[in-house]
């Protein structure tokens, strides 16, 4: 059974700071690997996708990585502001007809001005 | 673009109670599901549909119906609300190129 994890549970930075969350997951087979960001009381943003052929992908100060054979992804985030501060999400496909997103149980994260 | 769209956005219901919750998609995306969130328990998943006609159960089903007669549509049906059910809902279309979310429905049942 997939099982996907974050570490840490939750991050409190200076603003400006350079970071790193960690999401791993036990079942290398995946279909893709997506990284969402949800503020209090709002729903799901997509920030960043990766097929399972990609290593990587980047979007503005964000750049995701995944290592399907160590079953990990990194999501960084350069020079983090007081607006990055939500609750970062990060689910897997299942590489089976279903496509079933199963989710790691995230990292809130707080940038203090 | 509208995306997702979920309706309502909040709702209470006394137990016992049914409700459907609506879900429409204008991407013409073939997969849609709906997922609930609860603190600890993270995003579940309750039923999904790879197309038109097609519906099956996720990891949550006991409690909640779906049909899907259309492309754009997949209404989550609760047939006698239980205090267990309040949560947030989410659904969700792809078109096997990622998920795009809806901005939930919060439900109460007292």
């Amino acid at each position: 059974k997939q099982e996907v994890t974050q570490i840490p549970a939750a991050l409190s930075v200076p603003e400006g700071e350079n970071l790193v969350l960690n999401c791993s997951f036990t079942d290398s087979a995946i279909y893709n690997l997506q990284w969402f960001r949800q503020d209090p009381g709002k729903g799901l943003t997509s920030l960043l996708l990766i097929q399972s052929s990609q290593r990587e992908q980047t979007s503005g100060r964000l750049n995701a990585s995944l290592d399907k054979s160590s079953g990990r992804s990194t999501l960084y985030i350069a020079a983090s502001q007081p607006g990055d501060s939500a609750t970062y999400l990060c689910a897997v496909a299942r590489m089976d007809s279903s496509y079933k997103l199963i989710f790691g149980s995230g990292t809130r994260l707080l940038v203090r001005p | 673009n509208a995306g997702v769209t979920q309706t309502p956005k909040f709702q209470v219901l006394k137990t016992g109670q049914s409700m459907t919750l609506q879900c429409a998609q204008d991407m013409n995306h073939e997969y849609m599901s709906w997922y609930r969130q609860d603190p600890g328990m993270g995003l579940r998943l309750i039923h999904y549909s790879v197309g038109a006609g097609i519906t099956d159960q996720g990891e949550v089903p006991n409690g909640y119906n779906v049909s899907r007669s259309t492309t754009e549509d997949f209404p989550l049906r609760l047939l006698s609300a239980a205090p267990s059910q309040t949560s947030v809902y989410f659904c969700a279309s792809s078109d096997g190129q990622g998920h795009t979310f809806g901005s939930g429905t919060r439900l109460t049942v007292v």
